[in-house]
């Protein structure tokens, strides 16, 4: 069964410190995203990625969001300058064809801010 | 403002009875209805999907969907301790269609 791979499962930083969380998406999958679950709360959209360019974002993923396909098999999630409330699940997902099936979740990066 | 709504639970069942899970949806251009199952600090976990009106089988498990009433429930038969988890709803938003809105997910014990 094809995984989407998540790396590191768990990344602490200082606030203010960069941090880029890495995905290896499913290989024949066209569609990417990445998603954050504060701890008790919903999974929350932040970013959708297709044809190396961002499809939609939400409200969170403001200015200090980026995410990049560096190249044919990686997909990272970059924060500039990490906050206290940055600290959650970040998963990262992947599906061949939009609006059609459910996604493919990575088992997710745990990021601590301190 | 788009909303899932779930009952937060906690829903206990014993083993080998029926589940029933039920979420609410806001946005009436959404096409598409997700349950995921999500174990304590794991990621979800696809269990099915539904597009049409009316109920879709797949081994224990059945989804229903009611569009007039912005309606998703997911049906567990013959619960079994394994089946513990949260389970989330999710329903596709956006203008692409492709980001989903979660709720907040129902937490479910079954007892041995």
């Amino acid at each position: 069964e094809p995984e989407v791979t998540q790396t590191p499962s768990h990344q602490v930083t200082q606030m203010g410190q960069e941090v880029i969380l890495r995905c290896v998406p499913i290989s024949n999958h066209l569609y990417f995203y990445w998603y954050r679950q504060i701890l008790g709360q919903k999974v929350e959209f932040l970013v959708s990625f297709y044809n190396n360019e961002i499809s939609e974002k939400s409200e969170i993923f403001d200015d200090q969001f980026s995410v990049e396909r560096p190249d044919g098999s990686n997909f990272t999630l970059k924060i500039r300058s990490t906050k206290l409330e940055d600290s959650a699940m970040y998963f990262c997902a992947s599906i061949y064809l939009a609006g059609v099936n459910g996604y493919t979740f990575g088992s997710g990066t745990r990021l601590t801010v301190v | 403002q788009k909303e899932v709504e779930q009952n937060s639970g906690p829903l206990s069942v014993p083993e080998g009875a029926i589940a029933s899970l039920n979420c609410t949806y806001s946005d009436r251009g959404s096409q598409s209805f997700f349950w995921y199952r999500q174990y304590s600090g794991k990621s979800p976990e696809l269990i099915m999907f539904i597009y049409s009106n009316g109920d879709k089988e797949d081994g224990r498990f059945t989804a229903q969907l009611n569009k007039a009433s912005q309606y998703v429930s997911l049906l567990i038969r013959d619960s079994q301790p394994s089946d513990s988890a949260t389970y989330l709803c999710a329903v596709n938003v956006g203008n692409t269609g492709n980001q989903f809105y979660f709720g907040t997910g129902t937490s479910l014990t079954v007892i041995p």
